[in-house]
């Protein structure tokens, strides 16, 4: 069955600081993997898909097959960085299964 | 470009009622997405739509069921209302072409089950 884990609720880091969320998942098959976001009294976004293989507002997310883990980075956290973040992956179906949500709080 | 739009933002509904929620998809999408946002439960999908029939479904009782029209619109019907249906529930959106194509989503709508 597949299956998406993030470890951490909540991840308290201070500005200036790096920031790593982790996901781990589990899937029969190549799967495709993205991170939303989801800023306060915002809409769910997309932030990242591992097959575009770009940097978006500084994060990149690198998917590692022997792992089974596509972890989100940023070398240097800001304030507006605090969201919840979501890693996903999608089936055959197109059906997205999410984690359990990554809560970001960046202090100054 | 207008991106995808839930109506009622609200609705407030007792338990044994049936609750209709609405959803435009983003102008050109034929496939639409819903899921259930419940406290505790995090983001479940519900049911998948494209070019007018339902194509998956969830891990969700027969009560939840919905319908696309031809414009590519959606409904979610919810019948016989529990209280564990209160959720946030959003729908999504994406071209019809390839499944794995980005889902946009909408500002969901909030239901609540008294």
């Amino acid at each position: 069955a597949q299956r998406v884990t993030q470890p951490e609720k909540l991840l308290s880091v201070f500005k200036g600081a790096p920031v790593e969320l982790k996901c781990n998942y589990s899937y029969s098959g190549s799967p495709e993997l993205f991170w939303y976001v989801q800023y306060s009294r915002q809409r769910l976004q997309l932030l990242l898909r591992h097959i575009s293989r770009e940097s978006i507002k500084g994060f990149t997310a690198d998917l590692n097959k022997g792992e089974t883990s596509f972890h989100l980075k940023k070398p240097f956290a800001q304030e507006e960085d605090s969201a919840m973040y979501y890693c996903a992956l999608t089936d055959s179906w197109g059906k997205l299964q999410f984690g359990a949500g990554t809560q970001v709080v960046v202090t100054p | 470009e207008a991106g995808v739009t839930q109506s009622p933002t609200h609705l407030i509904k007792t338990r044994g009622q049936q609750a209709t929620l609405r959803c435009s998809p983003i102008s050109g999408h034929t496939s639409v997405y819903w899921y259930q946002q419940a406290l505790g439960l995090g983001l479940q999908f519900l049911l998948w739509y494209d070019e007018g029939e339902e194509r998956n479904r969830g891990n969700f009782p027969p009560r939840f069921s919905g319908r696309q029209f031809p414009n590519y619109s959606s409904e979610l019907n919810v019948n016989a209302l529990e209280l564990e249906d209160s959720a946030l529930y959003l729908c999504a959106s994406r071209p019809g072409q390839h499944s794995t194509d980005t889902q946009y989503f909408g500002p969901g709508t909030r239901l609540t089950v008294l």
